[in-house]
């Protein structure tokens, strides 16, 4: 079944505490991105990548780091988290970046991120 | 830069009747696309539909329609026959393609449906 997983689901964790949010596709997508859901202010890119090795920032980047290593990863990183950044995280990819029909993104379950 | 604005926080129709969700979008670019997002309860992003910019022709998916309004820069969804099912947060979203479309989705605040039996 094609589809973006996203690791884990649930997380609450304490500020200061490196942690991960994996995220993985199995379409070979090329282009893959992280949003961040906050009430009242929809759906906000953090990074962007448009292939292996190519990544860059979107709107809301401060915080955060990403990889992208092999093509059907694409790791969040918070080093050193804050309140602030509890929200909802959302994975999406796409075969390309901006090329119809393929540039339709397909979005993860989401992770439930709580920083204390 | 692109903006994305939904001007109704929630919305209420009696199942079967039909809605028209309200989006109105900013952008300096001229090849964008445009798309309606579905987020039920359970959270998960699910694509409604979606509106290329160049073309003339309204889109439509089944019960699903867009009233793509090019010089006003307006982009409303039509729901008809509305089932409870239809009950979910709606977001509109744009895509800029300067760039490859490598800026991603630019989403609205979303509008909040609700379907009354």
């Amino acid at each position: 079944e094609a589809q973006v997983t996203q690791n884990p689901r649930y997380l609450i964790t304490v500020t200061g505490k490196k942690l991960t949010v994996t995220c993985s596709q199995n379409m070979n997508h090329e282009y893959m991105s992280w949003y961040r859901q906050d009430p009242g202010l929809g759906l906000r890119q953090i990074y962007y990548s448009m292939n292996v090795e190519v990544t860059d920032k979107g709107d809301v980047p401060e915080g955060y780091k990403v990889s992208r290593k092999e093509k059907r990863n694409f790791p969040l990183i918070l080093e050193s988290p804050s309140p602030n950044q509890t929200s909802l995280y959302f994975c999406a990819s796409s075969l390309s970046g901006g090329t119809p029909p393929t540039d339709t993104q397909y979005f993860g379950p989401g992770t439930r991120l709580t920083v204390l | 830069a692109q903006t994305v604005t939904q001007s109704q926080p929630e919305m209420s129709v009696q199942e079967a009747e039909t809605v028209t969700l309200s989006c109105t979008y900013d952008t300096s670019e001229s090849d964008y696309y445009l798309f309606w997002y579905k987020q039920p309860p359970s959270r998960q992003m699910i694509l409604v539909i979606r509106q290329e910019a160049y073309k003339q022709q309204n889109a439509t998916e089944n019960r699903f329609s867009v009233n793509f309004q090019k010089a006003a820069k307006s982009f409303s969804l039509k729901i008809s026959d509305s089932q409870l099912g239809d009950a979910a947060m709606y977001f509109c979203a744009s895509m800029g393609l300067a760039g490859g479309g490598a800026d991603g989705l630019t989403f609205g605040k979303g509008t909040h449906l609700i379907i009354q039996p």
